[in-house]
């Protein structure tokens, strides 16, 4: 199995909503990533997590909160979002140390819209 | 300051003509860069990294250290070559990657 998966494809929630956003590997990676995308840019790292244990944030404000519960498993919560994070949100993994920590794969994506 | 600089939003090209998508780098350490690819539909991949020195679907990409640059090349393109192409910058460890605007690329029959 060589797919990211994600859950779910599309999100719409209101601003004092709680939701979570999920995303799964099974190739043995210990890295693994979100990125933020917002339309015709490009991908824009949130937060990587290396061996279960966040490694860098970059500086996300505290109103989303990764989670990495087991090395197969990435979370990212959600809660009283604004319409500007409307976006779509890609989950990645890779190998955590060696000559491939740059080569990423990545999931197709959930699509956010905050209202 | 750490930067990716790809200067073409799109590309336009017929079949069978050569192709350059240009890529520009800034950072003061070693870089480490890949190509990304994302054709319609379908989740953004890894096209290829400059440590392998590898072809990958007849593209080629040569970091030049003197000129900061890692350009895209492939002789003769191909309709199914059309996607959205990102250079990306590594920064130290990890796949903490700097995705330059991307490259639109539009291969005409």
């Amino acid at each position: 199995d060589t797919e990211v998966t994600q859950t779910p494809k599309h999100l719409v929630m209101g601003m004092t909503n709680k939701k979570s956003l999920k995303c799964e590997q099974h190739m043995g990676h210990r890295a693994m990533y979100w990125y933020k995308q917002k339309a015709k840019k490009p991908p824009e790292l949130m937060f990587v997590y290396s061996y279960e244990k966040l490694s860098i944030n970059e500086s996300v404000p505290s109103r989303f909160s990764p989670e990495c519960p087991n090395s197969s498993l990435l979370n990212l919560h959600l809660h009283a979002l604004q319409p500007e994070d409307s976006a779509l949100y890609l989950c990645a993994s890779s190998q955590a140390s060696g000559a491939n920590t740059g080569e990423l794969f990545f999931g197709e994506g959930s699509r956010l819209t905050v209202l | 300051a750490q930067r990716v600089t790809q200067p073409e939003k799109l590309l336009s090209v017929f079949k069978g003509a050569p192709v350059e998508l240009k890529c520009n780098y800034s950072y003061s350490g070693s870089p480490e860069l890949f190509w990304y690819v994302q054709y319609s539909r379908q989740r953004l991949q890894l096209l290829l990294r400059h440590i392998s020195r590898e072809s990958i679907k007849g593209f080629t990409a040569d970091l030049n250290k003197g000129e900061t640059s890692f350009h895209l090349k492939k002789p003769f393109a191909q309709e199914e070559d059309s996607a959205m192409y990102y250079c990306a910058l590594s920064r130290g460890s990890q796949g903490n990657l700097i995705f330059g605007k991307g490259t639109k690329l539009s291969v005409k029959p």
